[in-house]
């Protein structure tokens, strides 16, 4: 199994949004309906933030929203803050009952 | 709150065993898979596999053939056996907790495991 594929790093300012995009295939984002993601600090162990492509687990803020097109997941974070910036990585569960991640993706609040 | 805590040597030959042992406290391992990721230094997160309260496992391909993953129930432990180790195995592995299967939902906070001679 490939790794998903998300862009290496994205950016915003304060009070902006940003989307990070993890691609996948018909075997595993295109196929089923659960895409994770994680936030992790650094030195930090990774924390769920969206489970089953847009569900929020308790205690996550509602600026962090999920959603899936095809083969692409996205995550959406709005009224950015400082706190956010971290690295974000996308999981899927594929078809032969498996755990994808993706290669992650490195925010930077500006 | 349920609680993982990994154990086991940091540092292990190449060409050994790497075992690690994940312990659960707050909460019972009965009814819940329990998963096994790494992440080598300055990298990714790589899903290594789970295994079901009841024994069933699923594992990465990639690592399928010299990997092990079982549990204890009774101590509500659950370990990781890695054969054959190489530097490329060098990462911080975490133990956790996956609900249902599908995504984790709590995490242990890590430990690192070099591979050198």
């Amino acid at each position: 199994q490939s790794a998903l594929t998300q862009p290496a790093s994205v950016s915003g300012s304060p009070g902006q949004s940003i989307t990070i995009s993890c691609t996948g295939t018909n075997s595993d984002v295109g196929d089923y309906n659960f895409v994770s993601w994680y936030q992790q600090h650094p030195g930090k162990a990774p924390k769920l933030m969206i489970y089953e492509v847009y569900n929020r687990p308790s205690g996550v803020s509602n600026r962090f929203s999920g959603s899936k097109s095809g083969n692409t997941a996205s995550l959406t974070i709005s009224g950015l803050q400082a706190e956010d910036e971290a690295d974000y990585y996308c999981c899927s569960y594929t078809g032969s009952r498996t755990q994808v991640f993706g290669g992650g993706t490195k925010l930077t609040v500006l | 709150q349920v609680q993982l805590q990994e154990s086991g040597p940091g540092l292990v030959k190449p060409s050994e065993t790497l075992s690690l042992t994940c312990t659960v406290s707050g909460g019972s391992i009965s009814g819940y898979y329990w998963s096994w990721i790494r992440q080598p230094p300055g990298k990714g997160l790589e899903w290594i596999g789970y295994i079901y309260y009841s024994g069933t496992t699923n594992y990465n391909p990639s690592l399928k053939s010299r990997v092990i993953i079982s549990i204890d129930t009774s101590k509500n432990q659950f370990s990781l056996s890695l054969t054959s180790v190489t530097a490329a195995d060098t990462a911080m592995y975490y133990c956790a907790r996956d609900s249902r299967g599908l995504h984790v939902d709590y995490w242990g906070q890590g430990t690192l495991v070099t591979v050198s001679s």
